[in-house]
């Protein structure tokens, strides 16, 4: 199985300031016929199911704020928050659909400071 | 719009099974996988497996092999996943995800089920 890790496990970031997660995968999850890396950013809040920010790594969803990115290749990944709002505050996790069985990292939560 | 539903909480006993279902609407059944993910309290999203909703073919995670079943109903757009030899460890949220269009990601999701194994 493809083990996914994320760092840090929280941080506290102050209103318009920036926030970076990092993913790292056991094995490269960039398949090379297509040079697509096959992973996958959500962002889960209270009482709500996963959203999907980013895939492919680094392809923003519709309708997601411009203020989320994502960047990184292989095994080694990041998203980055431009400038923290309010609404921003929940758990970020990587996901890799390489292979199966499809794994997650632990998540990473997001709080004001 | 794409709406997943899913049936409400359960308490079980252990050594019970379980049985949740997740109702579509909003676009055609056939043309998507659908994919089972829980997350227990305090521990990261775990995928469980999945079907393709055209033709019922499924794939689960050797985690659950043997003792999690997943079908479905294209006559009412609806998704099911039975869970067996339930155990306190069982405890969780559960989700139905649709795959999208272009990979193996999940969007969107059900709004979850809880599953709670006491005795």
């Amino acid at each position: 199985d493809i083990v996914m890790t994320q760092s840090p496990d929280s941080l506290a970031v102050s209103l318009g300031e920036r926030a970076t997660i990092n993913c790292k995968s056991s094995q490269s999850v960039l398949y090379s016929s297509n040079n697509k890396n096959y992973l996958v950013w959500y962002q889960l809040k209270p009482g709500q199911p996963p959203k999907v920010l980013i895939y492919w790594a680094s392809t923003r969803e519709s309708g997601v704020p411009d203020r989320f990115s994502g960047s990184g290749s292989g095994t080694d990944f990041n998203l980055t928050i431009s400038s923290l709002q309010a609404e921003d505050v929940a758990v970020y996790y990587c996901q890799q659909y390489y292979d199966t069985p499809f794994t997650f990292g632990p998540g990473t939560r997001v709080d004001i400071k | 719009q794409v709406q997943l539903v899913q049936s409400g909480a359960e308490v079980k006993k252990p050594g019970a099974s379980v049985k949740v279902s997740c109702k579509t609407s909003g676009y055609t059944f056939t043309t998507y996988a659908m994919h089972w993910v829980r997350q227990a309290p305090g521990q990261r999203l775990e995928w469980m497996g999945w079907i393709n909703a055209g033709n019922g073919d499924t794939k689960y995670s050797q985690k659950f092999q043997g003792r999690v079943t997943i079908t479905r109903d294209t006559s009412a757009n609806t998704a099911y996943m039975e869970l067996s030899s339930l155990r306190s460890e069982d405890t969780a949220v559960y989700y139905c995800a649709r795959g999208s269009t272009g990979g193996n990601w999940f969007d969107p999701w059900g709004q979850g089920t809880l599953v709670t194994v006491s005795s």
